[in-house]
């Protein structure tokens, strides 16, 4: 059984502090390890993609790195505007389902 | 291009009745998913729909049930509502070749 764990599960930040959000998996062959943002009443909003180990993706103040047991998404010199929940989700690569497994998320507080 | 869409935004249902929640994919997507997110147990994967089949589904009682049009627009219905079923119901959508996943607003269901 697929299982994603995310720590901690709550981070408060001062603007321009950098940190890093934590996701451990197991998954029976992973096709992907996607992050997600949450904006409170709202849906998620897709940020990254990472299919392997190695593997890094940037989008402004955001990157995502993935090894064989965990994934990091590191926060640079955050702003109040990225004060979300962030979710962290495997997709595993048995054929014909694209099922997501979600940890509980990171709610990221970043104060001014 | 228009993302996913979903209706009504929030219900307020009483124990014992059914309810019906419609999602629309973004256009070109054939693939839905249906997911409910609660405080407790975070997002949790309810069943996911290809070419009016459903493809897999998660482990949730038979009184959720759900169907795909042939125009890919999904429906997902709940029937003898209990206080637990309160939560927030995401749909997402994806091309069949392209893994990522992408979510509507919700449907925020409350069962009085």
């Amino acid at each position: 059984e697929d299982q994603v764990t995310q720590s901690p599960e709550a981070l408060r930040l001062q603007e321009g502090e950098s940190s890093s959000l934590n996701c451990s998996y197991t998954v029976s062959g992973l096709r992907g390890l996607f992050w997600y943002r949450q904006d409170p009443g709202k849906g998620p909003e897709f940020l990254f993609t990472l299919y392997s180990a190695g593997e890094e993706k940037e989008k402004e103040r955001l990157k995502a790195t993935l090894t064989k047991k965990e994934s990091f998404l590191h926060i640079t010199a955050p702003k109040p505007e990225d004060s979300a929940t962030y979710l962290c989700a495997v997709q595993h690569s048995g054929a014909g389902s694209y099922q997501l497994t979600f940890g509980k998320g990171t709610k990221l507080s970043v104060i001014p | 291009k228009a993302g996913v869409t979903q209706t009504p935004r929030y219900l307020i249902k009483t124990r014992g009745q059914q309810v019906t929640l419609s999602c629309s994919p973004i256009s070109g997507h054939r693939s839905v998913s249906w997911y409910q997110q609660t405080p407790g147990q975070g997002l949790q994967f309810l069943f996911e729909y290809f070419s009016e089949t459903q493809r897999n589904k998660g482990n949730f009682p038979g009184r959720f049930s759900g169907r795909q049009f042939s125009n890919s627009r999904s429906e997902m219905n709940v029937s003898t509502l209990e206080l637990g079923d309160s939560a927030l119901y995401l749909c997402a959508s994806n091309r069949d070749v392209e893994e990522t996943q992408y979510f509507g607003p919700g449907t925020r269901l409350l069962v009085l």
